[in-house]
């Protein structure tokens, strides 16, 4: 139980393109879903978390209009890097926090989409 | 701020060896602490947790231990398999600002 997806799994784009990455929870329902950035050896950064059927809320320093975010299911969250440009070249990695009781805060995270922007 | 400290960055064991891996936190409000093990291209899996109402739990060869008047707690993996090499990431869930704190990573590696 408790799998993640996220899809495509890796994507190359034209700078200035628009990319689009879905996360779905497969068997469980999630109330809250979680963005993050990952750079090569390095950890993950939040970039942003959204709830179902309201606004994300952005972490300090990620621009809301380049990263757009909706939440439009409990078991559905895309993301969309607007305009994309080598720099947004990373590892996106979404988790999904189940609508469990007693499981709390946890968290699991889908497998990735590596982005690759030329 | 918000910060979770996590050592050492590397750590080669032999294999059956044990290897310990440590985090410190730095809000005393944290109340839940996962780690992850994420594998070359992959996302991060969790292998266990622990609630702040917890001093330890064990899961086979993986142990985490928690020290709450410290804020440190500790990933332990025991009989070490080159399967467990992989980069471990703790964390701290922080109720104050709704999010996970991870650490920066610890890349083990199991010599066979």
């Amino acid at each position: 139980g408790a799998v993640v997806s996220q899809h495509p799994s890796w994507v190359i784009c034209k700078s200035g393109t628009s990319v689009k990455i879905e996360c779905r929870s497969l068997d469980f329902q999630a109330t809250t879903m979680f963005w993050y950035r990952q750079f090569p050896k390095q950890s993950l950064m939040l970039m942003a978390t959204s709830n179902e059927g309201s606004k994300a809320t952005y972490e300090q320093g990620v621009e809301k209009d380049k990263f757009l975010i909706n939440h439009a299911s409990l078991t559905l969250s895309t993301l969309t890097v607007t305009s994309a440009h080598p720099e947004d070249s990373s590892f996106y990695i979404c988790s999904a926090r189940p609508r469990l009781a007693g499981k709390g805060e946890t968290q699991y995270f889908g497998p990735g989409t590596r982005l690759l922007v030329l | 701020g918000e910060n979770v400290e996590q050592h050492p960055s590397t750590l080669s064991v032999q294999e059956g060896d044990s290897a310990v891996i440590k985090c410190t936190y730095s809000d005393s409000a944290s109340n839940y602490f996962p780690w992850y093990k994420q594998e070359l291209g992959k996302g991060p899996q969790l292998i266990i947790d622990i609630r702040s109402n917890v001093g330890e739990k064990k899961d086979q060869r993986i142990a985490v231990t928690l020290n709450k008047t410290a804020k440190h707690f500790s990933l332990h993996i025991t009989e070490t398999q080159p399967e467990d090499s992989a980069v471990y990431f703790c964390a701290a869930w922080m109720d104050s600002s709704y999010k996970l704190i991870f650490g920066s990573g610890t890349r083990l590696l199991v010599r066979p």
